[in-house]
């Protein structure tokens, strides 16, 4: 079965606090995996698409990285603007639905 | 705007009662997901759509729960005889759909209350 596990479950910094969060996924031929950033009572929203192992994206003070079993969100130098639950997801299949994992709540702490 | 967009964004109904979710996709994206979440629970996938067509409905419970995508208007999720265990945020994605593209973007949710 497709998993996709999200740590750490909640990670406070102080504002300037570079820390990273992790998503390991299990499944078949991988078509993408997807970052999301989720504010309280909002739904998610898009920040990243990764395709392939070796594979970087940025935005901001975000970086997206994937290996074979495993991305990474690099938040450098947070603020607290940047406070949110980072959620990550891969697709079963073709465009067919996401398996997401819990989330990551962040914190970013003046 | 041309984002995903629900409505209603908040929705009270008394046990037994039927609920009505309307999503309408970004502009140019002909698929629309349905995912769930519940409290503390992450988002689940309900049930995946094109205009006229269920693609999957692998994630939607069997009884009272159904789900439209017409040729003209919104996709809807009706949830018929609410229960208390419906309570729950309900989002929308869209998508364009095709080989390469899978991105799916999300609407703000309706978040259902049964009373």
């Amino acid at each position: 079965e497709d998993q996709v596990t999200q740590s750490p479950e909640a990670l406070r910094l102080q504002e300037g606090e570079s820390s990273s969060l992790n998503c390991s996924y299990t499944v078949s031929g991988l078509r993408g995996l997807f970052w999301y950033r989720q504010d309280p009572g909002k739904g998610p929203e898009f920040l990243f698409t990764l395709y392939s192992a070796g594979e970087e994206k940025e935005k901001e003070r975000l970086k997206a990285t994937l290996t074979k079993k495993e991305s990474f969100l690099h938040i450098t130098a947070p603020k607290p603007e940047d406070s949110a639950t980072y959620l990550c997801a891969v697709p079963t299949r073709g465009n067919t639905p996401l398996v997401f994992g819990k989330g990551t709540r962040l914190s970013v702490i003046a | 705007n041309a984002g995903v967009m629900q409505n209603p964004r908040h929705l009270v109904r008394r046990r037994g009662q039927e609920a009505r979710l309307r999503c309408s996709p970004m502009k140019g994206h002909s698929h629309v997901y349905w995912y769930r979440q519940l409290p503390e629970e992450g988002l689940k996938f309900m049930v995946y759509l094109q205009k006229e067509n269920i693609i999957d409905e692998s994630g939607m419970p069997k009884e009272r729960f159904s789900a439209e995508f017409p040729k003209e208007g919104p996709s809807i999720l009706r949830i018929q005889q609410v229960v208390r265990g419906d309570s729950a945020a309900y989002f929308c994605a869209s998508g364009k759909g095709g080989s390469g593209s899978n991105e799916q973007f999300f609407g703000p949710g309706t978040r259902l209350t049964v009373l």
